[in-house]
């Protein structure tokens, strides 16, 4: 069945970029996410990228896919502790399908 | 994005008893909502598709008379949890599917605990 998988913590420094990794083994996956969730809190969608896509950026953030590797990142620059939080990875087969997570990266950033 | 309101954020409740969990959009109509289990440090588990006027499609395991889901308005889903064992004690999670299909935007979660 579907897997999507990630490392479970990553930490930095503030200022220095993270890196947060995600591999998945469906591959028909159509749309892969990156949620960020903090503490006792809902998921907030930071990003998504199509499955035809290599790399989408969106001001700090930049999403890399290998779709041959089924392998997607996320790399966040000049992290702040801010961004302290735990991102989930998911992917999807169609619009509208159900998402299936990855396990999630705890990122601690320390002043 | 839309805005999705869960209520209520955390329930505490006796064991044998059921508590309802809200679930509302905002800010547009919502033919589709999702409800998820999450799990301490763990990721989120798909537990059902909820369909405006229609029952909701649970996930494989997931028993339809533990978690009864009513969808009855395109802003309104509810989770309720019937008879109520601290195994059920989790982090609920409800998500609407956007204007664009491939998005679901999440509430803050409801945490419940069964004592």
């Amino acid at each position: 069945g579907e897997d999507v998988e990630q490392s479970l913590f990553l930490s930095v420094r503030e200022g220095d970029s993270s890196v947060i990794n995600c591999t998945y083994t469906d591959s028909s996956s159509t749309y892969l996410y990156w949620y960020k969730q903090e503490p006792g809190a809902g998921l907030q969608l930071l990003t998504y990228i199509f499955s035809n896509m290599d790399m989408k950026q969106d001001q700090r953030l930049t999403v890399l896919l290998n779709k041959k590797d089924k392998h997607l990142s996320l790399r966040i620059a000049d992290t702040q502790t801010g961004d302290s939080a735990i991102y989930f990875c998911a992917e999807t087969q169609n619009q509208g399908g159900k998402l299936i997570f990855g396990q999630g990266t705890e990122l601690s950033v320390k002043p | 994005g839309a805005v999705v309101s869960q209520h209520p954020s955390w329930v505490i409740c006796k064991s044998g008893t059921s508590v309802k969990i809200e679930c509302r959009s905002l800010d547009f109509q919502a033919t589709t909502m999702f409800w998820y289990r999450q799990f301490p440090k763990q990721s989120l588990m798909l537990m059902a598709t909820s369909n405006e006027g229609s029952k909701a499609t649970y996930e494989q395991g997931v028993e339809k008379d533990k978690f009864l889901i009513n969808h009855a308005s395109l802003t309104l889903s509810t989770l309720t949890v019937t008879s109520a064992h601290p195994e059920d004690s989790s982090f609920y999670i409800c998500s609407v599917q956007g204007l664009a299909k491939n998005i679901q935007y999440f509430g803050a979660g409801t945490r419940l605990s069964v004592l």
